[in-house]
């Protein structure tokens, strides 16, 4: 079974543009949460789409946005993009949302750079 | 949200055991707790949760503390493969996970 997908895998975008990265999930998951890692402030939870719905938030400006297409792909976008946007983007997919849905699988991450 | 400690890094030796300890002391009742770890240059990677009892997998064991305030992760024999970030992480409803600082295991051949 293939896992996680993330593309792409490299971009470099300037200050004031936006972006659109992508994620499909392992096949059969319906859920998809994504992640921002920086050296300074680690591993920061983004957002969680389960059914196309967006189920949780973490504590991200209004820039950051995503979605979920009903074949339980995502998509994240930012937008007028800022040097500090500058981060591996980790997308990881689960069977289902909630408590008894433990295992999440992570993809190997887009590294965004912004100049 | 609730928070969990670690030390920032610990060293073993292969072939040794090693228990990596988490500090959780604000948990809540429903909170579970995950194990993550992190290779070099790859996503973090799911190693054991548990609830309230001990827990065993292939890759490792999780003794919970029986007041629930700290657990352990346990690593029965170290190979060089499982020198990563190892982070302990509080989990109480959907899949959000908050990840702390983690601590970083060096394996010495």
């Amino acid at each position: 079974k293939a896992g996680v997908t993330q593309t792409p895998r490299y971009l470099i975008k300037t200050r004031g543009q936006q972006v659109t990265l992508s994620c499909s999930p392992i096949s059969g998951h319906r859920s998809v949460s994504w992640y921002q890692q920086t050296p300074g402030q680690g591993l920061q939870f983004l957002f969680e789409y389960f059914s196309e719905t967006q189920r949780n938030k973490g504590n991200f400006p209004g820039r950051f946005s995503g979605r979920q297409f009903s074949n339980s792909r995502s998509e994240m976008n930012v937008s007028t993009l800022e040097l500090g946007d500058s981060a591996l983007y980790l997308c990881a997919s689960s069977l289902g949302f909630g408590t008894g849905y433990n295992e999440q699988f992570f993809g190997p991450g887009t590294r965004l750079t912004v100049l | 949200d609730a928070k969990t400690t670690q030390p920032n890094s610990m060293e073993s030796n292969e072939e040794e055991p090693v228990h990596l300890p988490c500090n959780h002391s604000t948990i809540s009742g429903t909170d579970y707790i995950h194990w993550y770890r992190q290779l070099p240059s790859q996503g973090p990677e799911y190693v054991i949760h548990g609830l309230t009892s001990n827990v065993n997998n292939r890759m490792a064991s999780l003794a919970i503390a029986e007041d629930r305030k700290s657990s352990t992760l346990i690593l029965h024999r170290a190979t060089l493969r499982d020198a990563a970030v190892y982070y302990c992480i509080l989990r109480n409803a959907g899949n959000m996970l908050t990840f702390g600082g983690g601590t970083r295991l060096m394996v010495k051949p």
